[in-house]
C-alpha cells in the first residue's frame, strides 16, 4: 500500500496563476482533508471530506476550492494563487480519528 | 479556536523528562497527539477520547482532563529519536461525521547527547 501520495512533491507559481494539487489514498477511507503548514506554525484545516460526494469548510477555506473525486482522490484548487499562498500543503485521510498524512506539496508563490 | 500548546520549545538532554501541555477553550470531544519531524509529514501518537482517560505508548503517554478542557503529554527517559514538533489536536464532534481536528501551534522539543 502507498498510503497516501501527493503530487506534486513542489511547485513554484505566479501571482494569479492557477494549479491544482492532487491527493490519493489507497486505505479505503472515508475521510479526508487538506491542510497548509507554514513556517514554524502548525496545520490549518482547509477543507474536509466526510465521504465521496461531500466537502466543508475548514479554518482557512478562502482562495481554494476543492474536489472529491471519488472515495480515492480529493483535489485542491488554487484559481488565482496570491503569495500568502505560499505553504506546505498537507493532505490526509481517516477511517474513523487517526489521520494519516501525506508527504506533502511545497508551493511558492512569486 | 486553536488549542494553545506550551511551552513553544524544550531542549532536553538524553534520559530526562518532558511535559507538554494543551488547552482548549471549547468543550472537547477527543484530543489528538501527533509528532512531525523536520521536513517530514505528522506522524499519529495518540487520541484520547472524552472520559478523562490516559494513554501510553512505549516512554510516551498523555492524559485528558475534558472538564478543564486540557492534555498533557508525557515523555519519560528522553530518547533522540523523539526529537520533532509536537502538536496537539483538538476535536469538538459536530454534525459532520469527519473527525474535524484544529491542531495547536506546536512544541519543538530538542533531545541533546
Amino acid at each position: 500500500n502507498a498510503g497516501v501520495t501527493q503530487t506534486p512533491k513542489f511547485q513554484v507559481l505566479k501571482t494569479g496563476q492557477s494549479m491544482t494539487l492532487q491527493c490519493a489514498q489507497d486505505m479505503n477511507h472515508n475521510s479526508m482533508y487538506w491542510y497548509r503548514q507554514d513556517p514554524g506554525m502548525g496545520l490549518r484545516l482547509i477543507y474536509y471530506s466526510a465521504s465521496e460526494g461531500t466537502t466543508d469548510k475548514g479554518e482557512v477555506p478562502n482562495g481554494y476550492n476543492v474536489s472529491r473525486l471519488n472515495k480515492r482522490e480529493f483535489s485542491l484548487r488554487l484559481e488565482s494563487a496570491a503569495p500568502s499562498q505560499t505553504s506546505v500543503y498537507f493532505c490526509a485521510s481517516s477511517p474513523a480519528d487517526t489521520q494519516y498524512f501525506g508527504p506533502g506539496t511545497r508551493l511558492t508563490v512569486l | 479556536q486553536q488549542p494553545v500548546q506550551s511551552p513553544q520549545a524544550v531542549i532536553l538532554r538524553e534520559g530526562e523528562d518532558a511535559v507538554i501541555n494543551c488547552s482548549s477553550s471549547k468543550a472537547l470531544y477527543s484530543v489528538h497527539w501527533y509528532r512531525q519531524k523536520h521536513g517530514e509529514a505528522p506522524v499519529f501518537l495518540m487520541i484520547l477520547l472524552k472520559g478523562g482517560e490516559q494513554k501510553g505508548h512505549d516512554k510516551i503517554s498523555a492524559s485528558f482532563n475534558e472538564k478543564k478542557q486540557q492534555s498533557s503529554l508525557y515523555l519519560t527517559a528522553s530518547q533522540l529519536s523523539y526529537s520533532g514538533t509536537y502538536f496537539c489536536g483538538t476535536e469538538s464532534k459536530g454534525y459532520s461525521s469527519a473527525s474535524k481536528i484544529i491542531f495547536g501551534s506546536g512544541t519543538r522539543l530538542s533531545i541533546r547527547p
